[in-house]
Parts: C-alpha cells; structure tokens; sequence
C-alpha cells in the first residue's frame, strides 16, 4: 500500500538557519506530493504541492522537488523564522485511492 | 475566502455519549473526507464522499460512527456512545475531483474531541 516516512522530530534551529525535512514515500504509480503545515491548535493548511515527476513546489520561501528516482520530496526552507514554528505533515495523494497518506508529522521550533 | 468549516471546534462529553460534528466544504468542491488525528500522528483516512455518495469507509470508522451528507453539500459525524478512546481531533477536508493528478484537499480547522 502507500505510505510516507518522514523523518523524526522536534527539530530545533535557531532563527535564518537553513532547514531541511527529509520525505520519503511508497506507492503505486505516479502520487501527487504535498507538504501540510499545522500550527498548534488548528488543522492543516497546504503549503506546497507537486504532481509529477522532476516538479518543484513552492510557497513562503519553502520548496520540496519531486524526485521519483529516490521516491523523496524533501522540504527545505533557505532561513527560517520564529513564525514557522509548526508540525509540518509531508503527504501523498494517489488517484484511485480517493484519500491522502500523511506522515507522522515533523514538529520544527525556531527560536530567536 | 470561504474555506472548510467545522462545527463545533472543541466538544467535551462524557463516555457513553453521542456526539455530532458538523463540516461545511468549498462550496464548489464535490468530494468531502473525514479524517482523524491523534496526539502526535499524522491524519488518518476515515470517509469519503463524492456528492451526496459514500463511496469509501475505513476500517477505522467503527459502527458507533456515521456519517452524511445530504444533498452534497454541508455533511455530518456522528458517534455515538462515545468512548474514551474516540478523543482526537476530527478534521473534515474538500477538494473538486480533477481526475487521477493534481487534486488537492483543503482542510478545516478541525474539532477536537474530548471523551471523559
């Protein structure tokens, strides 16, 4: 069945340094990716998407690059702010399967 | 901007207690999905509908939990004799099906059930 492995958290950075958070999925065919962001108390909001093979999503200084070849879509994010602090949810969407897959959750603080 | 909204946000019940949940999609999307999430993983698939349709149900989605969605629109969770073990946060998404690629859900703030 699909599945997505993200990696564990709580990451911990301080303020403008870079972040990465490793994704990796399984699944039949050609998923679409996405990452989810949920901060504390609320439900989850899109933050990126991407639906094939070599595709780069982006938004609020946030990018993730499908790669089919090593099955990743590794979140990265040049320098990160104290208002970024959140779960971040990497998920995939499989069409036939009509439900999302998400992750675990990796929770990332910033602090100042 | 009209997103997905859920009723109530937060419900605190005693065990054996029915509970209902209400989500009011996008208004042009079609599919509307249940979720839920425990402390610290992820959301987990529990119904799907297509329209008015119930097309797919978990095996998560035990006989104490129903749900509609009356004329494919606003839709309804219901659990009934609450257990202790229900306590989560049920999150409600829509999307416009857009064949096998590129559909995208959006989801409410969710409500967070409480069972005592």
């Amino acid at each position: 069945g699909n599945s997505v492995t993200q990696m564990e958290g709580p990451v911990t950075l301080s303020e403008e340094a870079f972040l990465t958070i490793n994704c990796t999925y399984t699944a039949t065919g050609y998923p679409s990716l996405f990452w989810y962001v949920q901060y504390p108390g609320e439900g989850l909001q899109l933050l990126l998407k991407a639906t094939k093979a070599d595709d780069k999503g982006s938004n609020k200084g946030f990018e993730a690059t499908y790669r089919k070849e090593t099955t990743s879509f590794h979140l990265e994010k040049g320098s990160v702010q104290v208002s970024d602090s959140a779960v971040y949810f990497c998920a995939l969407y499989r069409g036939g399967y009509q439900k999302v897959t998400f992750g675990t959750g990796t929770k990332l603080q910033v602090i100042p | 901007d009209t997103g997905v909204s859920q009723n109530p946000r937060h419900k605190i019940t005693k065990r054996g207690q029915n509970v209902t949940f209400r989500c009011d999609p996008i208004s042009e999307h079609n599919r509307l999905y249940w979720y839920r999430q425990t402390l610290g993983q992820g959301p987990e698939f529990l119904t799907y509908f297509q329209n008015e349709a119930q097309l797919e149900k978990s095996r998560l989605l035990s006989d104490r939990f129903s749900a509609e969605r009356p004329k494919g629109s606003f839709s309804t969770l219901e659990i009934q004799r609450t257990e202790q073990g229900d306590s989560a946060m049920y999150l409600c998404a829509s999307s416009y099906r857009q064949g096998v690629t590129g559909e995208t859900q959006y989801f409410g703030p969710g409500t967070r059930l409480l069972v005592l």
